[in-house]
């Protein structure tokens, strides 16, 4: 599986878009992005994945360079909710992707009243 | 609901005393997996499982046993727990096919092993 290096934290002001950076250089083609969040000691939470297009949710947006060596997470308005760990992870796209799969330590966002 | 159920949530042991803590889902879900949670390290898998009776090591599973005789359940057994083994874990299920495959988890067992 590709590893993803991610940013240890970042601040974001409420109500102000939140950018989440992923860098996943050894990127398979068949592998998939995905997003989740961990908020407090929860279970993470899935937010969204895409492969090379764009993607938008009602959570979020995920936006994948032409290269696919990076992506970009986008919390349109950030709430104090939203404050959490953010995991970017990778996984093949065929049936049984998941196998072994390296979260790592994600990004603490605060997001600042 | 969909969920994945974990018990216990909490769990204060003793070095030695063997320990079971038990994973179930209501989704069907082929996959099945466990992670260990502890400050700075991020989510470490264990063990996972692509379907019954099919597991395979994860990142650290020194120490740790698992099962799957049946699709729903995934139980991760110690049976020898060590202070090291103190940690946050969390079970997970996915479908094993499909383009979507979000991991769903549930929601940790904290363990503390004097």
């Amino acid at each position: 599986d590709a590893k993803t290096t991610q940013p240890t934290s970042m601040d974001c002001a409420e109500g102000r878009a939140a950018n989440l950076p992923c860098n996943h250089s050894t990127i398979s083609g068949n592998e998939y992005v995905y997003w989740y969040r961990q908020i407090h000691s929860q279970g993470p939470q899935y937010i969204i994945h895409g492969l090379k297009n764009n993607e938008t949710n009602e959570m979020a947006s995920l936006i994948i360079t032409e290269d696919r060596k990076s992506s970009t997470l986008i919390l349109p308005h950030a709430t104090l909710r939203d404050t959490a760990v953010y995991y970017c992870i990778v996984r093949p796209a065929n049936s049984g992707g998941y196998q072994k799969v390296t979260f790592g330590t994600g990004t603490k966002l605060q997001v600042i009243p | 609901e969909a969920q994945v159920t974990q018990n216990p949530r909490y769990l204060i042991t003793v070095t030695g005393k063997k320990l079971t803590v038990t994973c179930s889902q209501n989704m069907n879900h082929e996959y099945m997996s466990w992670y260990r949670q502890d400050p700075g390290l991020g989510l470490r898998q264990i063990y996972y499982s692509m379907n019954v009776e099919v597991t395979d090591k994860g990142d650290v599973p020194e120490g740790y046993k698992v099962s799957r005789k049946e699709k729903r359940n995934f139980p991760l057994i110690l049976e020898s727990p060590s202070p090291n083994q103190t940690s946050l874990y969390f079970c997970a299920s996915s479908t094993g096919q499909g383009l979507t495959g979000e991991l769903f988890f549930g929601e940790g067992s904290r363990l503390t092993v004097l």
